[in-house]
């Protein structure tokens, strides 16, 4: 079955303490971002990536770190987690040049204390 | 720097009636426009998606948006709403000049009546 997936789906950390949301697709898709879902927001999107090795900001980037260093993974890096960081998290993928939709992973909900 | 607005935070209507979401985008050159559905605790979902072909584009589930270059807008409409229709809605633009970054509106919640 075709999908992006994340882990975990939820989790709750402490200030500081360093973690890494997974993603993952098996669709063999070139575009890859990270968005954070915050309520009366929409969504905001945090990196993106296209292709191996290339990655860029998106509007809210401070505080995150992402690689690429393969196709079907790109990993969202917390190095200090701050409370302002209590989002939903989404990973989404894309086929990239000729195809602009989006398919997006369930969400990962991370709780900072 | 590039904006996308949809008008209403909330939208109620009763089931059989139309729906009509607004969004409207700050530049109009070239973008790319979606639609995205969101229904509880889930992921988003494409509902449609404009990119410089039919001006009226047509989605998944009996819903439509009509990209209007004058006004900046991309509406999304539905001739009569169902139950499973109540979700967060989406207005999602990419513009050429900004690279591939993807701009989401603030979303609309849909409550359907019954």
């Amino acid at each position: 079955e075709a999908q992006v997936t994340q882990n975990p789906r939820y989790l709750i950390t402490v200030t500081g303490k360093k973690l890494t949301v997974t993603c993952s697709q098996n669709m063999n898709h070139e575009y890859m971002s990270w968005y954070r879902q915050d309520p009366g927001l929409g969504l905001r999107q945090i990196y993106y990536s296209m292709n191996v090795e290339v990655t860029d900001k998106g509007d809210v980037p401070e505080g995150y770190k992402v690689s690429r260093k393969e196709k079907r993974n790109f990993p969202l890096i917390l190095e200090s987690p701050s409370p302002n960081q209590t989002s939903l998290y989404f990973c989404a993928s894309s086929p990239g040049t000729g195809s602009l939709e989006q398919y997006f992973g369930p969400g990962t909900r991370l709780t900072v204390t | 720097a590039q904006s996308v607005t949809q008008l209403d935070s909330h939208v109620s209507v009763s089931e059989g009636t139309p729906v009509l979401l607004r969004c409207n985008y700050s530049s109009s050159y070239s973008p790319s426009l979606f639609w995205y559905v969101q229904h509880p605790n889930k992921g988003l979902q494409l509902l449609l998606k404009y990119t410089s072909a039919a001006t009226l584009v047509k989605g998944i589930n009996g819903f439509e948006a009509e990209f209007k270059k004058s006004e900046t807008s991309f509406h999304l409409t539905k001739p009569s709403a169902h139950m499973s229709d109540a979700a967060e809605y989406f207005c999602v633009v990419l513009w050429p000049s900004t690279g591939n970054q993807f701009y989401f509106g603030t979303g609309t919640s849909l409550t359907v009546i019954p």
